[in-house]
């Protein structure tokens, strides 16, 4: 089955500056791959996904890029700001089942430092 | 539009003893699928419904069940708590089973002494 691994665990980086967070999947097949913050209180946000017959996808200071070939996907955060600081969570899927079999990296726990 | 609503936040039980935790999708979403969080294992998905049917089935032994109603509500159940089920249980909705998002709720800390 899918598997999918997350770097980094931690991740702090100083207000201002871009975030990087990359997910490796051994599926081939995969073909769905969202992000999800997940705030205490807040719950776990989907904040962008990406589909396999695209290679990058942005929304504001969020990107997330993917390499088919090489089966790695990655989340880009620029300008980042302390609101951002919170556990990212990378997840793969595989036809037919979608987004509703999802199959989560460990999960990279981000700390903006004003 | 609400989001999805995980009843209760909070639930602390015994070994031995069973649990229902209780989802509300998103209105207008048909699909309901549950993951269990633990710091070891990281997120785990448990099963899928869709039109009151299981559709997809994760690794968990049979005491983890689950059930969906006619108006997409959707409950699980374990019976037979074990101290290792203590987790954040979680519950996605999506519009339908296949190529729509899905969105989370806040989840229900279940914690087994």
């Amino acid at each position: 089955g899918e598997n999918v691994e997350q770097h980094p665990s931690t991740l702090s980086v100083q207000e201002g500056d871009s975030a990087v967070i990359k997910c490796t999947y051994s599926d081939s097949a995969s073909n769905y791959f969202p992000w999800y913050k997940q705030e205490l209180g807040k719950g776990s946000q989907l904040i962008i996904d990406i589909r396999s017959n695209v290679g990058e996808k942005k929304d504001q200071r969020i990107a997330v890029t993917l390499n088919k070939t090489a089966k790695h996907f990655s989340l880009h955060i620029t300008e980042t700001q302390p609101e951002d600081s919170a556990v990212y969570f990378c997840a793969a899927s595989t036809p037919p089942q979608g987004a509703q079999k999802l199959v989560f990296g460990q999960g990279t726990r981000l700390t903006i430092n004003p | 539009k609400a989001g999805v609503t995980q009843t209760p936040r909070y639930l602390i039980k015994t070994r031995g003893q069973q649990v229902t935790l209780s989802c509300s999708p998103i209105s207008g979403h048909r699909s309901v699928s549950w993951y269990q969080q633990t710091p070891g294992q990281g997120l785990q998905f448990l099963f899928e419904y869709f039109s009151e049917t299981q559709r997809n089935k994760g690794n968990f032994p049979g005491r983890f069940s689950g059930r969906q109603f006619s108006n997409s509500r959707s409950e699980m159940n374990v019976s037979t708590l074990e101290l290792g089920d203590s987790a954040l249980y979680l519950c996605a909705s999506s519009l339908y089973s296949g190529r729509t998002e899905a969105f989370f709720g806040q989840g229900t800390r279940l914690t087994v002494v």
